[in-house]
């Protein structure tokens, strides 16, 4: 298909360790993103990945990478309730005029105490 | 250093109304984006500009229109305003179309 595939809600407990799975497109991506959306806030930058790294990890947060299978995930350890948010994958597609972001629809990640 | 500013942050539009949502950045970015949120349907883009004098359509520009005015400010204008287009929009720069995007804080619109 020609989406940005996440599941659409995740639930966790404070502590545990949480998991966002997102399916992408394009193989020629060059990077591939996570963005965090607070509640009526704008999207903001989370962590990135280059598409010649498998792993990349940034504190609490793990990035991982199977080019083969399309396939990007986020882990998030020690999940903490200011860690609810919609959470969005998004691949750069190139066409045209030039490149865009093309996001998924988000997964909404709750945390509860 | 304000990032990316939007105005108006709320509106309410009565159907066939018109207004232009107005969006500027202050990085000296080259790129810039409208998207939509609509609940269940993630951003979708509407239009992009990758630099100064350039625009393009993105996945939904159907009743929009868009000027890139200069470097530094990109609007958004709907001509005659339909409840499908009640929305969530947020603008984004970029300094390259692969950079990182900020957005802005959005614009909350109501057609009725």
């Amino acid at each position: 298909g020609e989406d940005v595939e996440q599941s659409l809600f995740l639930s966790v407990r404070e502590g545990d360790s949480s998991v966002i799975n997102c399916t992408y497109t394009d193989s020629s991506s060059t990077y591939l993103y996570w963005y965090k959306q607070e509640p009526g806030a704008g999207l903001q930058l989370l962590t990135y990945i280059f598409s010649n790294m498998d792993m990349k990890q940034d504190q609490r947060l793990t990035v991982l990478l199977n080019k083969k299978d399309k396939h990007l995930s986020l882990r998030i350890a020690d999940t903490q309730t200011g860690d609810s948010a919609i959470y969005f994958c998004a691949e750069i597609r190139a066409n045209q005029a030039g490149t865009a972001l093309i996001f998924g629809k988000g997964t909404t990640l709750s945390v509860s105490s | 250093n304000a990032g990316v500013t939007q105005t108006p942050k709320f509106q309410v539009l009565k159907t066939g109304q018109s207004m232009t949502l107005q969006c500027a950045q202050d990085m000296n970015h080259n790129s810039m984006y409208w998207y939509r949120q609509d609940p269940g349907m993630g951003l979708r883009l509407i239009y992009y500009s990758a630099s100064e004098g350039t625009t393009d359509k993105g996945e939904v520009p159907n009743g929009y229109n868009v000027s890139r005015l200069n470097k530094r400010e990109f609007s958004l204008r709907l001509e005659s305003a339909a409840p499908s287009q009640t929305s969530v929009y947020f603008c984004a720069s970029s300094g390259t179309g692969t950079d990182e995007q900020y957005f802005g804080p959005g614009t909350r619109l109501t057609v009725t």
